[in-house]
Parts: structure tokens; sequence; C-alpha cells
């Protein structure tokens, strides 16, 4: 059983309209976060949150907005989307002894985002 | 800022070949580094770490070595299987803020039989 659920699996979206990614985790973890993959830059860091906390925050565009209804959700609002924005989002978490640093951080099976 | 530098971006065996993946790191502090191995439709998947020098990881018949010294991960595995064909991040866990794990560019292993 997955452990990490993303939805949906696929997405295609048009320039400029908005999209939510979904992220719920069954691990127990109390870190999450968000991690893009694309051609142009392999699992690049996004945002990280503790405790339901935002800790880091890697993105340049305040387009991207993560939100944390729940301990164990962490869901990614991107707004006036981009061609450039197509990606592949994975969510991620850990146990918050020390935000992953030292401890294996498990991954979802991804959101492929493409913006047309 | 930290970072993670793998040189080899393809690597094509075939199988009983010997793998080597290098992997070189930048980082103030001491970084704990990780081995993520990814499948096709799949996200990263924890291989192994170690955290302090000449510290060895492994799993699944992989090995690494951490070296301070010569600031290096190095991946190896001395028979690969068709089986491990996959794209290998070696990645460091960030010593500041939040950021969790920084992963370098990946390496694509292609296992003939």
């Amino acid at each position: 059983d997955p452990k990490i659920i993303q939805k949906p699996k696929y997405l295609v979206a048009v320039t400029g309209s908005e999209k939510i990614l979904i992220c719920e985790q069954y691990l127990g973890h109390n870190a999450m976060y968000w991690y893009r993959q694309s051609a142009k830059k392999p699992l690049e860091f996004m945002f990280s949150y503790s405790y339901q906390k935002l800790m880091d925050n890697q993105t340049a565009s305040s387009r991207f907005q993560p939100q944390s209804s729940k301990k164990n959700h962490l869901d990614l609002q991107i707004t006036a989307l981009k061609p450039d924005d197509s990606a592949t989002y994975f969510c991620a978490s850990s146990q918050d002894r020390d935000r992953g640093r030292n401890t294996e951080v498990f991954f979802g099976k991804g959101t492929r985002l493409t913006v047309v | 800022g930290d970072s993670v530098t793998q040189t080899e971006g393809q690597v094509a065996l075939s199988e009983e070949d010997f793998l080597t993946i290098h992997c070189n790191y930048s980082a103030s502090g001491y970084p704990a580094l990780f081995w993520y191995v990814q499948y096709p439709g799949e996200g990263p998947q924890f291989l192994f770490r170690a955290s302090r020098d000449k510290e060895k990881g492994s799993s699944r018949g992989f090995e690494a070595t951490y070296d301070k010294g010569t600031t290096s991960f190095h991946l190896r595995k001395a028979s690969v299987q068709e089986s491990d064909s996959a794209v290998y991040y070696c990645a460091l866990g960030a010593y500041q803020g939040g950021r969790a794990l920084i992963f370098g560019t990946g390496t694509t292993v292609s296992v003939s039989p």
C-alpha cells in the first residue's frame, strides 16, 4: 500500500489557470516536503514543513503556495500556470528529528503536470 | 551553498559488470550523505546513508564510503543485474534550515542482459 498518496497522477492545465496538487502521508511523519523534477533541474527542493509550519522555501515564485490543512496533508497550489511549470512534483516526508538531514526521506509517486 | 556533483550522466553496462558512479559534495559542517534510486514512474527510494568519515553504507549489493578528505561518496556494485537499471541520485542532508535533501543531477544506469 502506498504510504504517500499524491493526486492526481497526471494533470494537464491551460496556461494562466490554477491547480492544486494533493498529498497525504500515512507514515506518521511530522515533516513534509515538495520537490520538483524536470529535464532542466532534476529533483529540485521547493518547500519543507514541520508540524504544519513552513520551515524553508526555495521557490522564487509566489505562484507556488503550499497548504497544510492537517498534520499529514501538504497540498501545493500553483496559480497563473506557465508552460515552464511543466514537471513532475513529488511530495515527501520524514521523521522530524532533524527534518530529514540524517534520516530517510520517503517520496510519493509524483504528479506529472503538463501546462499547455 | 551546499551542492552535490555526479560526474556520470549515463552509464551503460552488461550484466555482471562492475558499476562505479562518482559523487562529490560541497557543504559546510558534516552532512549526512545518501544514495537514492528511482525507477520509471516512481519517486526516489532510499538506498542507504552514511553519517561520518570512513563510514560505509550498503544495501542490495551497493556500497559507498564517506570520505571527508576527498569530499566523496562514490557508489559501487561488483556485479550488476538488468534489474539495477534505474536512475541513481547522490544526496546530502542540508546542514542548515529545513531543506532536508539536496540531490545531485542523477546518473542513468542501463544494464543489458
